[in-house]
């Protein structure tokens, strides 16, 4: 069975600085892996998709990786905004999602 | 629609009644999701259609849920005999594809989420 972590839980680090948020899976048989914000109240939003052929994808101040052999997925968050504090969800193929990273972006 | 659009926004029963849930996904995706989300819980993957058939029930929590989908486009989540227990937000998502057989970019679409309170 399909386990997503993810680590930390929480986060809170200054506007401007570079940050990685982490994503482990058990079963390195997958489809795809996505990442998304929920803000609260309010449903998820898809930031990136990365499919099993690739290694990364970047949108913006956001780069995601993929490593299946070793069932880890990053995202970096390049020059971080007070706006981009929300939980951060990774998920295998859809089904499966992390608990989230809560991430809070200080002015 | 222009995205995934879930109705009741939030709905309060009482133990024992019956709710139904209501999703409109993006015209044209084949694939819809439901999920529960529930305080300090990730996120449970519960049902998935493709077209109007939902290959796999075994996510559903117990049988006094059931889904529905019609014409490929509107779904419906139904819980019977609600229980406290069923108190969580329920999110819809749809996608072009399926994303659990298929490497396609596919992205999923949420919706808001309906609040369910059982009381």
């Amino acid at each position: 069975k399909q386990e997503v972590t993810q680590i930390p839980a929480a986060l809170s680090v200054p506007e401007g600085e570079n940050l990685v948020l982490n994503c482990s899976f058990t079963d390195s048989a997958i489809y795809n892996l996505q990442w998304f914000r929920q803000d609260p109240g309010k449903g998820l939003t898809s930031l990136l998709l990365i499919q099993s052929s690739q290694r990364e994808q970047t949108s913006g101040r956001l780069n995601a990786s993929l490593d299946k052999s070793s069932g880890r997925s990053t995202l970096y968050i390049a020059a971080s905004q007070p706006g981009d504090s929300a939980t951060y969800l990774c998920a295998v193929n859809g089904l499966t999602f992390g608990k989230g990273t809560h991430l809070i972006i200080q002015p | 629609g222009a995205g995934v659009s879930q109705s009741p926004s939030n709905k309060v029963t009482e133990k024992g009644k019956d709710v139904e849930l209501r999703c409109d996904p993006i015209s044209g995706h084949t694939a819809l999701y439901w999920y529960r989300q529930s305080l300090g819980q990730g996120l449970e993957f519960l049902i998935y259609f493709q077209g109007n058939s939902a290959p796999d029930k075994s996510g559903l929590p117990s049988d006094r849920f059931s889904a529905e989908r019609t014409g490929g486009s509107v779904s419906t989540l139904t819980i019977q005999r609600t229980q406290q227990e069923d108190s969580a937000v329920y999110l819809c998502a749809s996608s072009f594809v399926f994303s659990g057989e298929s490497s396609y970019n596919s992205p999923l679409h949420f919706g808001n989420g309906t609040r369910l309170t059982v009381t």
